[in-house]
């Protein structure tokens, strides 16, 4: 199947300072990304959708500007979480999906995200 | 739909005994149906998939239901072991808008005592 990997897998960092979470798939070209992210014991939320090449759909209630993503190439999407607070402190999640897969989505392992 | 608020339901099974995890979905013009299968700190992982033109699809040891009419879907784990502890999610779709979001449900925690 298809494998999608995300860097880090653990981030410990002091509020008010920015993240980097990279979403990679690594054998299939992946034309759009989602970002997630799951707080303790919840579902998974949706906060963005990414095509490659164009900007991010925001879910209501998600700050663009605080969550900025990436999606310059086809095996890529970046997530910034800018300016971080202890309320962004999450798991967060992508999937990817390209024209191998159909409709189907592959998750990546996930990042756990904790701001001090 | 979207979990909101609430702790996961758990389901507790004797290992060995055949499980059954339930979900409700919200959207009557979701025609794509997925279970996850989650452990802790990892992300979802695929157990199963079911179109809307079919009510039954079986896998290794699991099988999906679909009620279209209640819109119910059901997941049957068969001999359950202790490595099905996890949480299950279900997702809904529509499989001809090409690349839209999954929408997951609020998922169960399945505890297996061995």
């Amino acid at each position: 199947g298809a494998v999608v990997s995300q860097h880090p897998s653990r981030v410990i960092c002091k509020s008010g300072t920015s993240v980097k979470i990279e979403c990679r798939s690594l054998d299939f070209q992946a034309t759009t990304m989602f970002w997630y992210r799951q707080f303790p014991k919840k579902s998974l939320m949706l906060m963005a959708t990414s095509n490659e090449g164009s900007k991010a759909t925001y879910e209501q209630g998600v700050e663009k500007d605080k969550f900025l993503i990436n999606h310059a190439s086809l095996t890529l999407s970046t997530l910034t979480v800018t300016s971080a607070h202890p309320e962004d402190s999450s798991f967060y999640i992508c999937s990817a999906q390209g024209p191998v897969t159909y409709n189907e989505q592959f998750f990546g392992p996930g990042t756990r995200l904790t701001v001090l | 739909g979207e979990s909101v608020g609430l702790h996961l339901p758990t389901l507790s099974v004797q290992e060995g005994d055949n499980s059954i995890i339930n979900c409700a979905y919200s959207n009557s013009a979701s025609d794509y149906f997925i279970w996850y299968k989650q452990e802790s700190g990892k992300g979802p992982q695929f157990i199963i998939d079911i179109r809307s033109n079919m009510d039954k699809r079986q896998g290794q040891r699991v099988t999906v239901l679909l009620n279209k009419t209640v819109k119910h879907l059901s997941l049957q784990i068969a001999a359950t072991q202790p490595g099905d502890s996890a949480v299950y999610f279900c997702a809904e779709n529509i499989w001809s808008s090409g690349n839209t979001p999954l929408v997951f449900g609020k998922g169960t925690r399945l505890s297996v005592i061995a």
